[in-house]
């Protein structure tokens, strides 16, 4: 089976760092993706990561380990505009099939 | 600019009724998904296809059908409406390629069965 687990609520301070995790198990893997989600709209992409490592780019860095089933999203210099879901998606087995996890709820206080 | 757009954005249909939502993208994307979003779900996938007259079920399927007649065009079929089918769904699209591709979505149809 396929199986990508992510908290379903976070809080944070604006101007505070944020590290949110993804854990996949899933049938062959192709690449994950990050998505933000603000309520009501459209998931719009964040970050890629198909080889182990961090990619960074802005106030956001996505992270990969292959071998153990692992990504995280960091988010720095947090603003209250970055209140939204976040969503791990990983293509499996599937071509270009992207397969998302629940989500994460992010909510930053001032 | 290319853009994706479904419509309506808002449904209301009685159980029984045959429903279809509409999906058209200007990107030239041969790649087209459906997915189905639910509170403690997330986005789950219902059909896909990589081009013209090929179609596929993604792990939600009953109930929905989909039909590819051009590259643009992926309108999704709810052929006897049930109250579980009650939801947001989004159709996204992405680019053929030898790696994964970013998926672009539209803003969404809310769809309610009453």
């Amino acid at each position: 089976g396929q199986n990508i687990d992510q908290p379903t609520e976070m809080t944070a301070t604006e101007g505070a760092i944020v590290q949110i995790n993804c854990t996949y198990q899933t049938s062959g893997f192709n690449g994950l993706f990050w998505y933000q989600q603000h309520a009501g709209e459209a998931p719009t992409f964040l970050s890629y990561n198909v080889l182990d490592g961090l990619e960074e780019k802005g106030r956001f860095s996505s992270f990969l380990s292959r071998s153990k089933g692992y990504s995280y999203l960091l988010l720095k210099e947090l603003q209250m505009k970055d209140s939204a879901s976040y969503l791990c998606a990983v293509v499996g087995s599937g071509y270009n099939k992207l397969i998302f996890g629940a989500g994460t709820r992010l909510a930053v206080h001032p | 600019d290319a853009e994706i757009t479904q419509s309506p954005r808002h449904k209301i249909t009685e159980t029984g009724r045959q429903v279809t939502l509409a999906c058209h993208q200007t990107w030239n994307h041969n790649n087209m998904f459906w997915y189905r979003q639910d509170l403690g779900h997330g986005l789950r996938l219902i059909h896909y296809s990589y081009g013209v007259q090929d179609t596929n079920k993604g792990e939600v399927s009953d109930g929905y059908s989909v039909s590819r007649s051009n590259t643009e065009d992926l309108p999704l079929t709810l052929e006897s409406a049930a109250s579980s089918q009650t939801s947001v769904y989004f159709c996204a699209s992405s680019e053929s390629g030898l790696e994964s591709t970013e998926a672009f979505f539209g803003q969404g149809t809310r769809l309610t069965v009453v």
